[in-house]
């Protein structure tokens, strides 16, 4: 099974900061990847998927990257509603791997 | 609008069977498949399976093979969870999601866009 790594696991940052959060996949995965961000009580949220495509709805300051075996979601400027867990996935010939995900928290 | 209802919070004892249930009330056909993730208290998720409604075509990660049972009643849009011999290790939440497919230059992919409310079960 292919096994995806994220880092840091947990991450302390201030609103209007510039945060990266990696993902490094076992194997190429080409660029069958999306992003969720997911807060307390709540179901995930998509806010990217084939690596980099934002989804409807979603803020112009959520952006992925990568392609084969590393990815990244950068979030350009914090804002206070963006503190929340994130995973990355990977959607690839019926297999739906999740990533350990990263807490994001207010320094 | 496409939404997923799951049933509600259940709490069972070790050794009992259970049946959670994820409905899609919007319009359409059924001509999607559904996933079932599982989520520890305090832990990450983890994808169980997924199953196409129109056809109950069924895939298992290799993690829940053999301990649950994903089934689907396409009349009514309604896909299931199930166990027969619960375990304290699985309560969790349980949420289900509607797999959708986009199209960029001329490839597939695969996008979960529309979950559901999730599923408290407790085994205890």
């Amino acid at each position: 099974d292919i096994q995806l790594t994220q880092s840091p696991s947990l991450l302390s940052a201030s609103v209007g900061d510039r945060v990266r959060i990696t993902c490094r996949a076992s194997q190429g995965i080409n660029n069958y990847l999306a992003w969720y961000q997911q807060k307390p009580g709540k179901a995930p949220k998509l806010l990217i998927y084939a690596a980099s495509t934002l989804q409807s709805g979603v803020p112009s300051r959520f952006s992925g990257s990568g392609s084969g075996t590393e990815f990244a979601l950068t979030i350009s400027s914090l804002q206070p509603e963006d503190f929340a867990t994130y995973y990355c996935q990977q959607l690839n010939s019926y297999s739906y791997t999740f990533g350990q995900g990263t807490k994001l928290e207010i320094k | 609008e496409v939404q997923l209802v799951q049933s509600g919070a259940e709490v069972k004892k070790p050794g009992e069977s259970l049946k959670i249930s994820c409905k899609n009330s919007g319009f359409g056909f059924s001509d999607y498949w559904i996933a079932w993730v599982r989520q520890k208290p305090g832990k990450g998720l983890e994808w169980m399976g997924i199953i196409y409604l129109d056809d109950s075509d069924t895939r298992y990660s290799s993690s829940f093979q053999g301990q649950v049972t994903i089934s689907a009643d396409k009349s009514i849009k309604t896909a299931y969870l199930q166990w027969n011999n619960l375990k304290a290790s699985d309560t969790a939440m349980y949420y289900c999601a509607r797999q959708e497919t986009q199209w960029l230059d001329r490839s597939a992919f695969y996008t979960w866009g529309q979950w559901g409310q999730g599923t408290l079960v407790t085994v205890s």
